[in-house]
């Protein structure tokens, strides 16, 4: 048991410019979190996976931020246009069997 | 949506001594009530949790507390230690399988 793993772990980019972060989750764990975290403040819920299918989506998920988890393994996280408000950490995390929620160390993301 | 509230945000102890972090929250269906440590730099850290069939959970130095009629549930530290210094968030969720709602945390510092 590894852990849950994310990548990159810190990104600069510019306005208007796509990010894509990668998660991956401890293996065997089917449900998949993405939440948002900014200074100060506790993680909030982004969207989830069962599996391969993305099951919930949070308000806070706007039209230019997009997750895949293709064979129910990884996930992958995309901003599109990004946007200083997007400045935040992102964090994934998954479920054990018994329902424990494991987080990854993050992707800080800073957009100039 | 569920609400967590979460008291108080920085807490200064003496090495040896007891800390409490207390968080309420909103709704009465939630059934699950874990806490997270968050180190500087590091995902949040699931150090105990508490399903609500329980009232109080003890894992070593830290103890959990749970009151459903009035919804609110406690951190209780005991023989504080240098270690212990970090960011606490509680959180809340139906099961321990969904989204969780967090807390805004509270900044804890052991003073040696």
């Amino acid at each position: 048991d590894t852990g849950v793993s994310q990548d990159p772990r810190h990104k600069i980019t510019k306005r208007g410019q796509n990010v894509t972060f990668r998660c991956d989750p401890i293996s065997e764990h089917n449900r998949l979190y993405w939440y948002r975290q900014t200074l100060g403040q506790g993680p909030e819920f982004l969207t989830y996976f069962q599996n391969e299918a993305q099951l919930e989506k949070s308000r806070l998920l706007s039209d230019r931020f997009s997750a895949e988890r293709p064979k129910g393994s990884f996930s992958t996280l995309e901003i599109q246009r990004t946007e200083q408000g997007d400045s935040a950490m992102y964090l994934c995390a998954s479920t054990s069997p018994t329902d424990e929620q494991y987080f990854g160390p993050g992707t800080r993301l800073t957009v100039t | 949506g569920e609400n967590v509230e979460q008291h108080p945000s920085t807490l200064s102890v003496q090495e040896g001594d007891s800390a409490v972090i207390k968080c309420t929250y909103s709704d009465s269906a939630s059934n699950y009530f874990p806490w997270y440590k968050q180190e500087l730099g590091k995902g949040p850290q699931l150090i105990i949790d508490i399903r609500s069939n329980v009232g109080e959970k003890k894992d070593q130095r830290i103890a959990v507390t749970l009151n459903k009629t009035a919804k609110h549930f406690s951190l209780h530290i005991t023989e504080t230690q240098p270690e212990d210094s970090a960011v606490y968030f509680c959180a809340a969720s139906l099961r321990g399988n969904e989204k969780l709602t967090f807390g805004t945390g509270t900044r804890l510092t052991i003073i040696p």
